[in-house]
C-alpha cells in the first residue's frame, strides 16, 4: 500500500531556481493539497484540488503553482524559489472535504540559499 | 480571524494517562481532526468528531464540546513510543482544515 508518495524527499535549491514537487495517490481520491509546515507553526494550505482539472489556492499561494492533470498525481511548482519558501512540504489526499481524513506523504524537505 | 490552541509541549510518565487540549475560534465548524507526527514523519489520522462527545479508540480518546470550542485527547497507558507532536485540525464553513502548531508529548521512563 503506497498511499501518498512525494518526490524528491530532500532538496537543496539557490535563490532564484525552479523546481516542482511532485505528489502521487493510488487510492482513488478525489481531493488532494499542498501544505507547508514551519516551526511553531500549524500546516498552512499552499492549494488544493478538488477534482481532475481543478486547482484553488488556499491560505498561503503567493509565489507556488499547481497543476492537477491526472486524478492520481497534484504538482506542486516554485518558480523563483526564495529562502522564505524553505520549509517542509507536505501532500495530503483524501476521499472527500467532509467527514473522511487527510492521507499525508512524507515530505519534502526543501531548503533554499 | 479563525485561531486553534494548544499548549506547545507535555510531559508525562510511561504508563500514566495525558490529556491535552485544543481550543479553538473559526469560521464555522465541520468537525475536529486529531493527528499525530513523529519527528521527521508525517501526520497520522487518529481521531474524529463532529458531534458533542467522547469517542474511544483503544488506548486513545477524543473528546468535543462546540459550545465551548473545546476538545482534548486522552492518552492513556502512556508508552514511550506515543512521544510524537499532536496536531488538532478543525474544518471550518468552507470545509478547509484549520490547523494548531501541534503539542510535542515527551514521555519520560
Amino acid at each position: 500500500n503506497a498511499g501518498v508518495t512525494q518526490t524528491p524527499k530532500f532538496r537543496v535549491l539557490k535563490t532564484g531556481q525552479s523546481m516542482t514537487l511532485l505528489c502521487a495517490q493510488d487510492m482513488n481520491h478525489e481531493y488532494m493539497y499542498w501544505y507547508r509546515q514551519d516551526p511553531g507553526m500549524g500546516l498552512r494550505l499552499i492549494h488544493y484540488s478538488v477534482g481532475e482539472g481543478t486547482t484553488a489556492k488556499g491560505e498561503v499561494p503567493d509565489g507556488y503553482n499547481v497543476s492537477r492533470l491526472k486524478k492520481q498525481n497534484f504538482l506542486l511548482g516554485l518558480e523563483s524559489a526564495a529562502p522564505s519558501q524553505t520549509s517542509v512540504y507536505f501532500c495530503a489526499s483524501s476521499l472527500d472535504s467532509s467527514s473522511q481524513p487527510q492521507h499525508f506523504g512524507d515530505g519534502t524537505r526543501l531548503s533554499i540559499l | 480571524g479563525q485561531n486553534i490552541d494548544q499548549p506547545t509541549e507535555m510531559t508525562a510518565t510511561e504508563g500514566a494517562i495525558v490529556q491535552i487540549n485544543c481550543t479553538y475560534q473559526t469560521s464555522g465548524f465541520n468537525g475536529l481532526f486529531w493527528y499525530q507526527q513523529h519527528a521527521g514523519e508525517a501526520p497520522t489520522f487518529l481521531s474524529y468528531n463532529v458531534l458533542d462527545g467522547l469517542e474511544e479508540k483503544g488506548r486513545f480518546s477524543s473528546f468535543l464540546s462546540r459550545s465551548k470550542g473545546y476538545s482534548y485527547l486522552l492518552l492513556k497507558e502512556l508508552q514511550m513510543k506515543d512521544s510524537a507532536s499532536y496536531l488538532c485540525a478543525v474544518r471550518d464553513s468552507n470545509y478547509q482544515l484549520i490547523w494548531g502548531a501541534g503539542t510535542k508529548l515527551i514521555i519520560k521512563p
